[in-house]
């Protein structure tokens, strides 16, 4: 089984329409991040959690909210999809050493 | 912010040839990683190289950080090392990774 599980791996939505996207860990790591990849470019962050009560802005968190729902847990919301947040989506884990650990991916297509 | 500029960004060789991929940083950064983005997607880290030379297989890294620079080796390139290597490194004083464009490495057989 993976480490770091994505939950769905592909979603199309309408705009206006509410989406979650989910992440799960078994690595046992504290820190865990969102990133968005747009074709033909490097991933941004949108939110990271360096625990469950801590919730911090990444560089590109607009139109996003974030959950920490538990140590391996953490899910990523879109309020009102837009075609704009159309891209892959990746969790990501780290320990203190801050070595990062991807999940699979969440393509994601608002029309 | 921090630039991260890679080079070259695409890249095509023959199977069994060697490789030289560069990271370059317009400012000090920490815990540089590099990843394999394969076809399907995913995401795997090859290195966690804060400074100095690792190697793990056919693959080698080094980083020059007092240069802002780090540099990823291929040797005896195969078909699946296709794909796009990214690396990135973190900003002082913030929790930031900031990922360069990558570079888009075919192999042919």
């Amino acid at each position: 089984d993976a480490d770091v599980t994505q939950t769905p791996r592909n979603r199309i939505t309408k705009t206006g329409k509410r989406i979650m996207l989910e992440c799960s860990q078994t690595k046992g790591h504290d820190r865990m991040y969102w990133y968005r990849q747009d074709p033909g470019l490097g991933l941004r962050l949108i939110y990271y959690s360096f625990d469950v009560k801590d919730i911090n802005k990444g560089e590109i968190s607009d139109g996003y909210s974030v959950s920490r729902q538990a140590q391996a847990k953490f899910s990523l919301s879109l309020e009102s999809a837009i075609p704009n947040q159309t891209a892959l989506y990746f969790c990501a884990t780290s320990d203190y050493d801050e070595k990062l650990f991807f999940g699979s991916g969440t393509q994601l297509s608002v029309l | 912010g921090i630039q991260v500029e890679q080079s070259p960004p695409d890249l095509i060789l023959q199977e069994g040839a060697n490789s030289t991929l560069r990271c370059n940083f317009s400012d000090s950064v920490n815990n540089l990683q590099w990843f394999h983005q394969n076809p399907w997607g995913q995401l795997i880290n090859l290195f966690y190289i804060p400074s100095g030379t690792k190697q793990n297989g056919r693959l080698s890294a080094t980083t020059v950080a007092t240069e802002r620079y780090s540099l990823l080796y291929i040797s005896s390139s195969q078909t699946t090392d296709s794909g796009v290597y990214f690396c990135a490194g973190r900003s002082s004083g913030t929790y930031k990774y900031i990922f360069g464009t990558g570079t888009r490495l075919k192999v042919l057989a």
